[in-house]
C-alpha cells in the first residue's frame, strides 16, 4: 500500500467552487506539505505543517487554506476556485527525526482542472 | 529570496552515454542537496542527496558539490531509456529543513 495517498486524483471543477483535497500518510511522519507543479515552474511551497498545531504559508499561500487533522492528515482547501490555480498538486512528508530527515516523500499527486 | 536554477533542457543524450546535470544555486550557506527524478504524470522520487563537497557515487549516480562555486550535479554513466524524465534540484538551507527547488530538467535518452 501507498505510504502517501491523496484524493481525488483528478477533480474538475468551475470557477467559484469550494473544492477540498486530502492527504493521508502511513509513514509515522511529523511533517507534512503542499505543493503546486506547473508546467515550467518546478515545484513551490503551499503550506507546510510541522505538527498537528503547527501551520505554516509557503511561498503562494494566497487562495489557500490547510487543516492538520491528525498527525496523519492534512487538507488542502481551495475556498473559491479559479482557473489559476488548474494544476499538479503534491502532497509530501518528511521526517526529522531520522538520518534523511530533510528527504521529501511525495503522494502520487491531483491533477485539478479549474473551469 | 533563495533560487535554484536549472537548465529546462531538454537534455538529449544516445543510450549508453553519461548525461551531465546541472544546478546552481545563490544562498551561499545551503547545507544539503538532493536529486529527484519524475517521470511523466508521476511524482517525484529522491534518487540522490549530498552533503559535504566532493562526489557521491550510487551505482549509475553521481553527484557532484562544490559549495565555492555553489553549484551540484548529477552524472548518469551508461544512460537507458529507462532514465528519461525530469530531474529536480532540491536545496534546503537555515534551520527549517525546507527544500527550495529547482524547476527541474528533462533528459531524453535515445536509442
Amino acid at each position: 500500500d501507498a505510504d502517501v495517498t491523496q484524493t481525488p486524483r483528478n477533480r474538475i471543477t468551475k470557477t467559484g467552487k469550494r473544492i477540498m483535497l486530502e492527504c493521508s500518510q502511513t509513514k509515522g511522519h511529523d511533517r507534512m506539505y503542499w505543493y503546486r507543479q506547473d508546467p515550467g515552474l518546478g515545484l513551490r511551497l503551499i503550506y507546510y505543517s510541522f505538527d498537528v498545531k503547527d501551520i505554516n504559508k509557503g511561498e503562494i499561500s494566497d487562495g489557500y487554506s490547510v487543516s492538520r487533522q491528525a498527525q496523519a492528515k492534512f487538507s488542502l482547501s481551495l475556498e473559491s476556485a479559479i482557473p489559476n490555480q488548474t494544476a499538479l498538486y503534491f502532497c509530501a512528508t518528511s521526517d526529522l527525526g531520522t538520518s534523511s530527515m530533510e528527504t521529501q516523500y511525495f503522494g502520487p499527486g491531483t491533477r485539478l482542472l479549474v473551469l | 529570496q533563495k533560487e535554484v536554477e536549472q537548465n529546462s533542457g531538454p537534455l538529449s543524450v544516445p543510450e549508453g552515454a553519461i548525461a551531465s546535470l546541472n544546478c546552481t544555486y545563490s544562498d551561499r550557506g545551503s547545507q544539503s542537496f538532493f536529486w529527484y527524478r519524475q517521470y511523466s504524470g508521476k511524482s517525484p522520487e529522491l534518487i540522490m542527496s549530498i552533503y559535504s563537497n566532493g562526489d557521491k557515487e550510487d551505482g549509475r549516480f553521481t553527484a557532484q558539490l562544490n559549495k565555492a562555486s555553489q553549484y551540484v550535479s548529477l552524472l548518469i554513466r551508461d544512460s537507458q531509456p529507462s532514465d528519461s524524465a525530469t530531474y529536480l534540484c532540491a536545496v534546503t538551507s537555515g534551520g527549517s529543513y525546507i527544500p527550495t527547488f529547482g524547476r527541474g530538467t528533462s533528459l531524453i535518452v535515445h536509442p
